[in-house]
């Protein structure tokens, strides 16, 4: 399978700024990614998928403006919660699908709002 | 109702024992299913995958998908104090869209 990389695996950042997620697909060309959001105890809930060249789909109730997705090589995907609050602090995981089964995870990032 | 509905658990179990973890599912579309495995604030790694009805070994693990009843089981033999974490069931229809439908995951402790 894919070796995904996910950066940063945890940060902290005050309410109202913004913060970047980067997943990098290091040995496999991703058309594709998917952005999770995790609450703790609670199993992964599918945020986006990430198109390599065009916009993002987004899955219903998520918000666009919110939660900005960038896939502009076939590599990278960032996730960029924009004017962050206390209720955006969660367990965000991308995923990379090479296959019908083949989806590597990345090892997550845990964003606090302070 | 959910899609895909997992015994919550948590579950506690001596180390040695056969571990049975189960998932049922409501869409018949689903053609394949997953396990993972997730370590307390790590992403999910894939232990098995089944395509359709079948059973599946690796090693201790056993992966069965009953599609007529719409239920999958993934069974540990010899479960060890290392297999302590959270287990997603997970699956997926044929399509150009690969997503996943998780399970919301069965906490297991393996007690030494």
């Amino acid at each position: 399978g894919a070796v995904v990389s996910q950066h940063p695996s945890r940060v902290i950042c005050k309410s109202g700024t913004s913060v970047k997620i980067e997943c990098r697909s290091l040995d496999f060309q991703a058309t594709t990614m998917f952005w999770y959001r995790q609450f703790p105890k609670q199993s992964l809930m599918l945020m986006a998928t990430s198109n390599e060249g065009s916009k993002a789909t987004y899955e219903q109730g998520v918000e666009k403006d919110k939660f900005l997705i960038n896939h502009a090589s076939l590599t990278l995907s960032t996730l960029t919660v924009t004017s962050a609050h206390p209720e955006d602090s969660s367990f965000y995981i991308c995923s990379v699908g090479t296959g019908d089964y083949g989806y590597t995870f990345g090892s997550g990032t845990r964003l606090t709002v302070v | 109702q959910k899609e895909v509905e997992q015994d919550p658990g948590p579950l506690s179990v001596p180390e040695g024992a056969i571990v049975s973890l189960n998932c049922t599912y409501s869409n018949s579309a689903f053609q394949y299913f997953m396990w993972y495995r997730q370590y307390s604030r790590k992403g999910p790694e894939l232990l098995m995958y089944t395509y359709s009805s079948g059973n599946k070994e690796d090693g201790r693990f056993t992966a069965q998908v009953d599609k007529s009843s719409k239920y999958i089981s993934l069974f540990i033999r010899d479960s060890q104090p290392s297999d302590s974490a959270t287990y997603l069931c997970a699956m997926t229809s044929s399509g150009s869209a690969r997503q996943l439908t998780f399970g919301s995951g069965t906490q297991l402790t393996v007690l030494p």
